[in-house]
Parts: structure tokens; sequence; C-alpha cells
């Protein structure tokens, strides 16, 4: 069955580090994927789109990179501050054109 | 500013009644879809529609109903045959190509409570 797995339920790191969260997914062969930050009780926000086709993506301090041969995607956050503090979730398009989600990794930044 | 509106925020629901939860938006979008979460777990699609007057199910549809009589309107009634509807409900637009949709704006959402 398709499977979307983002990598451990929570990521702690100190502000100023670089926060590396990963999306791995099985059984599927996504168009593109995306990124998205949720924040408790509130909507997720789109983030990042990256096709299939693309290697990489970059928006001021986030990178996103698509490897469809390891069928992973990798989220950076880069000079990360404690307003990142959030849930990540990464979702795939499949092809039934619907977005599924994974469940989110919890990213905290330290001060 | 255009955005997605969710209502009510909060809803509590007793048992063997449906309920309604409205969504608006007016980004001219579309597709418009329901999503559940749970706590821990991923958004798990319940409905979709791509266009007015028609609607596709989603993985969890059973004991929800939808319409889409308006392009701005996509409003989600939770059956008394919804099991376990305790949750938090989000609604969701975009723009779809032949292609792939872009991202996904989504509104602010709304806890449902039975109690």
């Amino acid at each position: 069955s398709q499977k979307i797995e983002q990598n451990s339920e929570a990521l702690n790191i100190q502000e100023g580090k670089t926060a590396t969260l990963t999306c791995n997914y099985t059984n599927y062969s996504p168009a593109y994927l995306q990124w998205y930050r949720q924040d408790p009780g509130r909507g997720p926000v789109f983030l990042l789109l990256i096709r299939e086709n693309e290697k990489e993506k970059r928006k001021e301090r986030l990178k996103v990179t698509f490897d469809t041969t390891l069928k992973q995607s990798l989220f950076h956050i880069t000079a990360s501050q404690p307003a990142d503090s959030a849930t990540y979730l990464c979702a795939l398009q499949g092809s039934a054109r619907q977005l599924t989600f994974g469940s989110g990794t919890q990213l905290t930044v330290l001060p | 500013d255009g955005g997605i509106t969710q209502s009510p925020k909060y809803l509590f629901r007793k048992e063997g009644q449906n309920v309604t939860l409205s969504c608006e938006q007016n980004l001219n979008h579309d597709a418009m879809y329901w999503y559940r979460q749970d706590p821990g777990q991923g958004l798990r699609l319940i409905y979709y529609s791509q266009i007015v007057n028609d609607f596709q199910k989603g993985d969890i549809a059973e004991g929800y109903s939808v319409s889409r009589e308006k392009k701005e309107s996509f409003p989600l009634t939770v059956t008394s045959a919804q099991k376990n509807p305790t949750a938090f409900y989000l609604c969701a637009s975009s723009i779809r190509t032949a292609a792939y949709d872009y991202g996904y704006t989504f509104g602010s959402g709304t806890r449902l409570t039975v109690v």
C-alpha cells in the first residue's frame, strides 16, 4: 500500500543551526511533492512545491530536495529561529491527482 | 484579502445529530477539499470537488456528505452515521491545471466534539 513517512515525530535543534526534515514514500510515483507548515490549532500553510523533474528548490531560508530514485525529499531550514517552531507536513500527488499527507514532524528551535 | 473562511471554529454535536460545517472561499479556485485531522495523524481526505455540481469521495467518506452548488462554497455535513466524528476538520482550495495542482490554501479549521 502507499505510505508516506516523516522522520521522527519531534525534532529539537539549537537556534542558528540548520534543521533537516525527511519525507520518505513507498508505492508512489508522485508527480510532485509539497511542504506545509502547521501551527497548533491552525490550518496548514503552503511553503514549497517541487516537481518530479526538479532536484532542488529554494525559497529564502528554505530548501527542498526531491530524489525519485531514493523516494525521498529533504526539507532544510537554514539559520533556524524559534519562530520556525511548528509541525511540518509533506504531501504527495500521485496518479489519482489527490494530495496525500504525511503525519508531520514537530520542530522545536531552542533559543 | 482573499482566503478561506471556515465556521464555526468550535462545534459540539450530540449523539444522533447531523451537523454542517461551512467553508467559503473568495480565491476563485476551482477545486475544494475537506480533510480530517486526528491527533498524531496526517490529514485524511473526506471529499473533494473540482467543479460546481460535482464532487468525489476521498479515503474516508463514510458518514459524511457534501454539496457544491456555488464555486465559492463547499459545506460538509457530518451525519449520525459517522461513528467517531470528534476531530479537527480542514477545508482547502486550489487552482487545478491539466497536469497538477498548485499549493493548497487551507482554512483555519473547525474542531468538532461529540458530547
